[in-house]
C-alpha cells in the first residue's frame, strides 16, 4: 500500500484565492482526520471523519474551511478566501483498529503558503 | 479535560544518553496511550503506544512507563542516537467511541555526537 496520499505537496496562494487540498486514506481505514501544524499551535485536528461521516468538526477554525469526504477512498478540505494566518503544515490520518494499537497513519503534508 | 500536558518543548541529550519526556493527562476515560514520531517535512509515525492495564511498555530502546494513579506518562529513550533526533508527540485516546485522539504540544529532541 502507499500510505496515505496528499496532494499538493506544497502549495502557495495569493490571500482571497481559495485552496483546495486533498487526500486519499489507505485502503480499509474507515476513521479520517485532518490536522494543521504550526510552530505556534502545534499539532491541531481540524475535523474527523468515521466511515465518510463528518463527526467532530469543532477545531475547524471558521467556516472559510470546509471539508468533504464524498467516499471512503478521497476526502477535501478546502479554504475559501484563504488569509496569510491559515499558513500552516496540514497533515490527512487514516485509521486503523488492530488487537492493542489503534494507529494514525499520517500523510506527507501539505505546506500551505498564504501570501 | 481533553489536554495533553508534554514536557520538555526541546530537549539536548548527548549520544549515548537517556532521552525522557513526560506528559500528563486529566481525562480519565484515556485508554490509549501513544507516542509518534515526527521528521522535518514528515508527517507523525507511530512510535510506540501503551494501554492502562501495564504500567510500562518496552520496544527495542524505547519504554513507555505509564502511572495510572497520577495520569502521567513518559517515554525514556535509551542509548539516544543521533537518528532519534525528531519532534516526539505523546497522545491520548479514548478507544470507545471514534478514536479522537488528543496529542501534547511536542518534544523537539536532538541527540548530538
Amino acid at each position: 500500500d502507499a500510505g496515505v496520499i496528499q496532494s499538493p505537496r506544497h502549495e502557495v496562494t495569493e490571500m482571497g484565492q481559495e485552496v483546495t487540498l486533498r487526500c486519499k486514506p489507505i485502503s480499509g481505514h474507515n476513521s479520517l482526520f485532518w490536522y494543521r501544524q504550526t510552530m505556534m499551535r502545534g499539532l491541531e485536528l481540524l475535523i474527523y471523519f468515521n466511515n465518510n461521516v463528518p463527526i467532530d468538526d469543532s477545531g475547524m477554525p471558521e467556516d472559510r474551511f470546509s471539508a468533504k469526504m464524498p467516499n471512503a477512498s478521497f476526502s477535501t478540505l478546502k479554504i475559501q478566501p484563504s488569509e496569510p494566518r491559515d499558513s500552516a503544515v496540514y497533515f490527512c490520518a487514516s485509521l486503523i483498529r488492530t488487537s492493542y494499537y489503534n494507529e494514525q497513519f499520517f500523510g506527507p503534508g501539505t505546506r500551505l503558503t498564504v501570501l | 479535560q481533553q489536554q495533553v500536558k508534554q514536557s520538555p518543548q526541546s530537549l539536548i541529550v548527548q549520544k549515548g544518553g537517556i532521552s525522557i519526556i513526560n506528559c500528563a493527562y486529566e481525562n480519565t476515560a484515556f485508554d490509549y496511550f501513544p507516542w509518534y514520531q515526527q521528521f522535518p517535512g514528515k508527517g507523525p509515525a507511530l512510535l510506540i503506544a501503551i494501554r492502562p492495564d501495564v504500567s510500562e511498555k518496552k520496544e527495542g530502546r524505547f519504554t513507555i512507563s505509564f502511572n495510572k494513579s497520577a495520569k502521567q506518562f513518559s517515554l525514556h529513550i535509551m542509548d539516544s542516537q543521533p537518528g532519534d533526533s525528531a519532534t516526539y508527540f505523546c497522545a491520548a485516546s479514548s478507544t470507545g467511541g471514534y478514536q479522537k485522539v488528543t496529542f501534547g504540544t511536542g518534544t523537539k529532541l536532538q541527540v548530538i555526537p
